[in-house]
């Protein structure tokens, strides 16, 4: 099973400003099956990134994803007031899926 | 527009038994995987459950397995979880969550792209 390690663990921050958010593997991930999700409270989590670096539908270019092997990074280039939420890393490289602990956004 | 609304949780005694449903609307259910993935309070995401397009390939959690069934109604398009021996650690809000393929392989998996807004379920005496 690959053990996704996702930091800061919360992330204090201004709107305007920039969001580096990191997911680390155990092992590495192949063909960069790494995507991200953002989930705000009593809502339902909404997917952001997929295959590391593309886009979903819909989804703002602020957000951007980057990273392989075992180094991932989301990057959201100037904070909105609804973009502070959690967000969590999935990879799907192999046949089990499993998701980081999360990282909480929250504003400063 | 992909719609999925998850019902049947609740309060229930350890030992006891639960069914969850999600009921999916806005794609073709039978051509996508779904799965069962659960936030215990404080915790992270964990995928308990998943199930092919077709319902012939299954997944479970090694904290789950044997005690939880998942199951699909293509023709209602209705994904299920009959939950039974519920212990006070399976307390936690239960998603039910697309995938972008009808089935894993060896060659990996799939990310979700659509998630529905969760069920809670309460184990405790």
């Amino acid at each position: 099973e690959i053990v996704l390690t996702q930091s800061p663990g919360t992330l204090s921050l201004s709107p305007g400003e920039r969001a580096t958010l990191s997911c680390r593997a155990s092992q590495s991930v192949s063909a960069a099956y790494l995507a991200w999700h953002q989930h705000k409270p009593g809502q339902a989590p909404r997917l952001l990134i997929y295959g590391a670096s593309s886009r979903a539908a819909g989804i703002p270019d602020r957000f951007s994803g980057s990273g392989s092997g075992t180094d991932f990074t989301l990057t959201i280039s100037r904070l909105e007031p609804e973009d502070f939420a959690v967000y969590y890393c999935q990879q799907y490289g192999s046949s089990l899926i499993t998701f980081g602990q999360g990282t909480r956004l929250e504003i400063k | 527009e992909v719609q999925l609304l998850e019902s049947g949780g609740g309060l229930v005694q350890p030992g006891g038994s639960l069914r969850l449903s999600c009921a999916a609307s806005g794609f073709t259910f039978s051509s996508y995987a779904m799965n069962w993935v659960r936030q215990a309070p404080g915790k992270g995401l964990e995928r308990v459950s998943g199930i092919s397009g077709s319902g012939d390939i299954t997944y479970y959690a090694d904290s789950v397995k044997g005690r939880f069934t998942i199951s699909r109604d293509n023709s209602n398009n209705t994904l299920y979880l009959q939950m039974s021996g519920l212990r006070a650690e399976d307390t936690a809000v239960y998603y039910c969550a697309k995938g972008t393929l009808p089935h894993c392989s060896g060659g990996g998996c799939y990310p979700i792209d659509y998630w529905g807004q969760g069920t809670l379920v309460t184990v405790s005496s």
